[in-house]
Order: C-alpha cells, then structure tokens, then sequence
C-alpha cells in the first residue's frame, strides 16, 4: 500500500507561470515532509522540507503547504524557471528517526 | 566538499555472479542509506544505517546485504544477482537529527542479464 502517493507522473508549466506540484499520504503518523528534486544522471538533491506544526514554509521562489487534515501538501515554484525542469520526489517520515518514504515523482518541464 | 560518493556508475553482469556496489561519504554522517529506483515505483529503500555496526532492513531488502564496519562506508552486496534487480542505485546519508538534509550519491545504474 503506497503511503505517499503523486498523482500526476507528469506536469507542463510555461516559463514564468507558477508550477503546483501535489502529493497526498495515508499515513496520519507522518510528521516531517519534505520535497526532492532529481536531474538526470544526478542523485536527488533537498529542495525544501516542512514540519506537521507549520502549515507553510518558503525558501525563495519554493513554498510548500501542508494540510494536514487533508493529508495533503503542494510544493509551489514561482517563478518557474527552465532549469526547474526535474522529477520532483515528495517524501514523509514518522517521529523518531524513521526512514524517509518516498512518492514516485512527478516530472516537471518548464517551456520556454 | 560535502559528496556521497559510489562505484562503480555502471555495471552489466550476469545472473548469480556476486557484486558490490560501495558508498562512501565524507561528512562524517551518522545515518546511511540505500535507495533503488525503478520507472513507475519511485525510490524505495533496500536498507539503511543508523550507525556503525546497526544495519535494519528499509521496504525492499530481498536479494540484498549490507555492512557498516567504518561511518563513512556503506557498501551494496549482490550475492547473486537476478535480472529483477536490474536498476538505478541511490546511497544516501545524513546526521543523526532527520531534519538534517539527506545526501544522495550520484547513482549506480546496474543491468542483470
């Protein structure tokens, strides 16, 4: 049973638009999130995270929203750029040094 | 500079000839992990490290062994390779708190014939 689901393998933003990457987990334990953007021929790198006691949290043009009761958080790009183009992977992690679970991505292209 | 390093990056083998993928990171990181990804199943964990000599199987530990006898080394064994683990390996690893930001290496894409 997938914990972390991304419903969308796929997704095309224009240039400068807002892209909105969605994720949804069954698991109400969840308490940390996090997202991770992977390149091609490149390990996953940290993009941002965001703890079960805030609803948001922003670095620069990256913001992400957590709604708990809906089991649901979005990563927000704005603007989006064409170097953002990536596979974006949401994951979760329970309290207490638990492994991170992984979502199985959605591939984000940004046209110019 | 902060790295998770693996070799090799590509390997073909053949069914049953035993393997090892190493994984070796400089940060002096606590917590060590392996990852596969394959298409439509994301990344999934095969096994990871809490520390030295603490091992604990991750969601896809079938076929697969693991050591920590050092911190900075986290080696991948393939005792007998099956063509269902034809994939891209991912070694991860960060401190001991989970807020801290996990490394990943730069991946190992492995090919079982």
């Amino acid at each position: 049973d997938q914990q972390v689901k991304q419903n969308s393998p796929s997704l095309s933003v224009q240039e400068g638009r807002i892209s909105i990457l969605n994720c949804d987990y069954t698991n109400s334990m969840f308490d940390y999130f996090l997202w991770y953007k992977k390149y091609p021929a490149e390990g996953p790198t940290f993009l941002i995270s965001i703890s079960s006691i805030k609803d948001k949290n922003e670095d620069g043009r990256f913001t992400v929203f957590l709604n708990k009761s809906a089991k649901h958080l979005s990563l927000h790009i704005v603007p989006s750029q064409p170097g953002d183009s990536a596979v974006y992977f949401c994951a979760a992690s329970v309290a207490g040094n638990t492994p991170l679970v992984f979502g199985k991505g959605t591939r984000l292209s940004v046209i110019a | 500079e902060a790295q998770v390093t693996q070799n090799p990056r590509y390997l073909i083998t053949v069914t049953g000839k035993k393997l090892t993928v190493t994984c070796s990171q400089n940060m002096n990181h606590e917590y060590m992990s392996w990852y596969r990804q394959d298409p439509g199943l994301g990344l999934r964990q095969i096994y990871y490290s809490m520390n030295v000599e603490v091992t604990d199987k991750g969601d896809v530990p079938e076929g697969y062994k693991v050591s920590r006898k050092e911190k900075r080394n986290f080696p991948l064994i393939l005792e007998s390779p099956s063509p269902n683990q034809t994939s891209l390996y991912f070694c991860a690893s960060r401190g001991q708190v989970r807020a801290d930001t996990q490394y990943f290496g730069p991946g190992t894409r492995l090919t079982v014939l």
